[in-house]
């Protein structure tokens, strides 16, 4: 069954630090994958996307996400968390039916 | 350039009550989304429709009614209102180049009292 799994549902990071948040995910082909952003009482934003170019794909804000076939992930990364990162990520699988598969989300908090 | 809107903001309403929220964008997409956001369960697809007159259901579409009579327009009506439907409404349109690469309205908090 294809699903997408983000490992941790809070991170926190003190600011200026690095931020990784984890996404796994079961397909049994290669799939296109996405992170969104949703910061507080708005809609999600679109952060980046990975559809079978550059395993390495850079987004808004700094951030970025490799995609390594060998270990199902897809992890987004930023070198430098600001406190404007403060929001919601997810994590979004599309596969060839054009299903959408939503993780459950990751809440980054940032220290001061 | 609004893009895409969602009105009413918030709305509290009581059980039974009929309740429309509404979805209109202006970039002529012909994708649009319905999905309720609720803690613990992270965002799921209610209905979905791909182009004007055609529509069809998500994950989770009972007790809910979509039309789509003009591509611009998407109203979520909420026949007989429950307290299970609480939740976060986000109205979402695809660009047309990938399924996942949605823009998301600011969605509609709904109380049901």
């Amino acid at each position: 069954a294809q699903s997408v799994t983000q490992l941790d549902s809070h991170v926190s990071v003190s600011e200026g630090t690095p931020v990784l948040l984890r996404c796994n995910y079961s397909s049994s082909y290669s799939p296109s994958l996405f992170w969104y952003v949703q910061h507080p009482n708005k809609g999600l934003q679109l952060l980046l996307k990975y559809t079978s170019a550059a395993t390495l794909v850079k987004g808004i804000n700094g951030f970025e996400a490799e995609f390594k076939k060998s270990e199902t992930s897809f992890h987004l990364t930023k070198p430098s968390a600001h406190m404007s990162d403060a929001a919601e990520y997810f994590c979004v699988v599309s596969l060839r039916d054009d299903k959408i598969i939503f993780g459950k989300g990751t809440r980054l908090h940032i220290l001061p | 350039d609004a893009g895409i809107t969602q009105s009413p903001r918030y709305k509290i309403t009581e059980t039974g009550r009929q309740v429309t929220l509404m979805c209109h964008q202006t970039w002529s997409h012909s994708y649009m989304f319905w999905y309720r956001q609720d803690l613990g369960h992270g965002l799921r697809l209610i209905y979905y429709s791909a182009a004007a007159d055609i529509t069809d259901k998500g994950e989770v579409p009972d007790g809910y009614v979509v039309s789509r009579s003009k591509t611009e327009n998407f109203p979520l009506t909420l026949e007989s209102a429950t307290r299970s439907q609480t939740s976060v409404y986000f109205c979402a349109t695809d660009s047309g180049r990938a399924r996942a690469e949605q823009y998301f309205g600011p969605g509609t908090r709904l109380t049901v009292t």
